[in-house]
């Protein structure tokens, strides 16, 4: 089967940098995506990885391990925008998302 | 640029009443997904669909019937609503079927 898991709740400061790991069972993989997801609103596309390595879009970068199972999500620059839950979504074999729990990420000032 | 809207945004119904949530994309995007998100659960797929007339179960179909006559809609029925049916349901499309999916604001239904 597949199996997602990633931290429930991270607390981090305004202007650091903060990573959020995202480590997963699959036995069929055809990518990796991360959502963000302000409280109460729909979950917006951030970053798509399918090879290993690591993808950057300005303050946000996604790594990818497959041979670990393992991703991340690099959130430089924090700013108080950024306060949000971040979604994992492994597309399986069938092309189909499953979804992490999400993390709740804190920003404080 | 409209993109993918949903109707209701908000919704009470009482157990056992038909419930039909709408879903309207402006993309012309092939692929339609419906997933209800339930706190302390990832998001789950309740049914989808990769083209007109074309829809396939997800995770969680039990309960849940939908229709796809047309490419841009693509609504979900609730035919007799139970109290484990409340939800925040999200309707999102894809062009293929490992682009992105673009989700709607979400209908945040309520069974009592």
């Amino acid at each position: 089967g597949q199996n997602i898991d990633q931290p429930t709740e991270m607390t981090a400061t305004e202007g650091a940098i903060v990573q959020i790991n995202c480590t997963y069972q699959t036995s069929g993989f055809n990518g990796l995506f991360w959502y963000q997801q302000h409280a109460g609103e729909a979950p917006t596309f951030l970053s798509y990885n399918v090879l290993d390595g690591l993808e950057e879009k300005g303050r946000f970068s996604s790594f990818l391990s497959r041979s670990k199972g393992y991703s991340y999500l690099l959130l430089k620059e924090l700013q108080m925008k950024d306060s949000a839950s971040y979604l994992c979504a492994l597309m399986d074999s069938n092309y189909q998302l499953i979804w992490g729990a999400g993390t709740k990420l804190i920003i404080k000032p | 640029d409209a993109g993918i809207t949903q109707s209701p945004r908000y919704k009470i119904t009482e157990t056992g009443r038909q419930v039909t949530l709408m879903c309207h994309q402006t993309w012309s995007h092939s692929y339609m997904f419906w997933y209800r998100q339930d706190l302390g659960h990832g998001l789950r797929l309740i049914y989808y669909s990769a083209a007109a007339d074309i829809t396939d179960k997800g995770e969680v179909p039990d309960g849940y019937v939908v229709s796809r006559s047309k490419t841009e809609n693509f609504p979900l029925t609730l035919e007799s609503a139970t109290r484990s049916q409340t939800s925040v349901y999200f309707c999102a499309s894809s062009g293929t079927e490992n682009q992105p999916q673009h989700f709607g604001d979400g209908t945040r239904l309520s069974i009592l």
